[in-house]
């Protein structure tokens, strides 16, 4: 089955303590990124990944970190996480056609993150 | 920048009611609109979608007409169900120089429907 995958569903943490989100996904997609979303505000991207070792800036980066060294895997990572990074995660995939995304995103079922 | 502006919710109806959520968007060029619904404790996943001028997205019984007249991509569905309870997201989609799309969401309406 074509999925994305997220590891924890949930998690609650304490302030300054690192922790990493996995994501998986098993469509070979080029196009990766992670978002969150907080009432009111919809989903905002974090960072995204274009192919293996290409990674860069969404409109809310600051205070996370991302890696892609396999084209299946995107994880996200807090080196220190604050209260105000609590949020729904997600992670989402989607092809390239011609060099850009096919515009049609395919997301995980959420990460959701509390941090004390 | 881009930006999606949806009404706000949340949105409580009886079945077999009629359903319109309204959606406009600011964008230069020439996006590619679309409708994104996240039931319960799920991720979010593709509605309906419209890549140009006048074009309609329809599934599922819903339905959104692209309109750049009026930079409006509004969501309806005659007769909703119980099952349609969820959370809708308009989103659009631009093209960036080095970035490939990038999609740019609304703040999201609750849809409630009562039996």
């Amino acid at each position: 089955e074509a999925q994305v995958t997220q590891n924890p569903r949930y998690l609650i943490t304490v302030t300054g303590k690192k922790l990493t989100v996995t994501c998986s996904q098993n469509m070979n997609h080029e196009y990766m990124s992670w978002y969150r979303q907080d009432p009111g505000l919809g989903l905002r991207q974090i960072y995204y990944s274009m192919n293996v070792e290409v990674t860069d800036k969404g409109d809310v980066p600051e205070g996370y970190k991302v890696s892609r060294k396999e084209k299946r895997n995107f994880p996200l990572i807090l080196e220190s996480p604050s209260p105000n990074q609590t949020s729904l995660y997600f992670c989402a995939s989607t092809p390239l056609a011609g060099g850009f995304n096919t515009d049609t995103q395919y997301f995980g079922p959420g990460t959701r993150l509390t941090v004390l | 920048g881009n930006s999606v502006t949806q009404m706000e919710g949340p949105v409580t109806l009886s079945e077999e009611a009629f359903l319109t959520i309204n959606c406009t968007y600011t964008a230069t060029g020439y996006p590619s609109l679309f409708w994104y619904v996240q039931y319960p404790g799920e991720g979010l996943q593709l509605l309906l979608k419209a890549t140009k001028a006048d074009d309609k997205g329809s599934n599922k019984g819903f339905e959104a007409t692209y309109r750049k007249e009026t930079t409006s991509f509004h969501l309806e569905k005659g007769s909703v169900q119980v099952s349609d309870s969820a959370v809708y997201f308009c989103a659009l989609s631009s093209r960036q120089e080095t970035s490939g799309s990038r999609l740019t969401f609304g703040e999201g309406t609750q849809l409630t429907v009562n039996p």
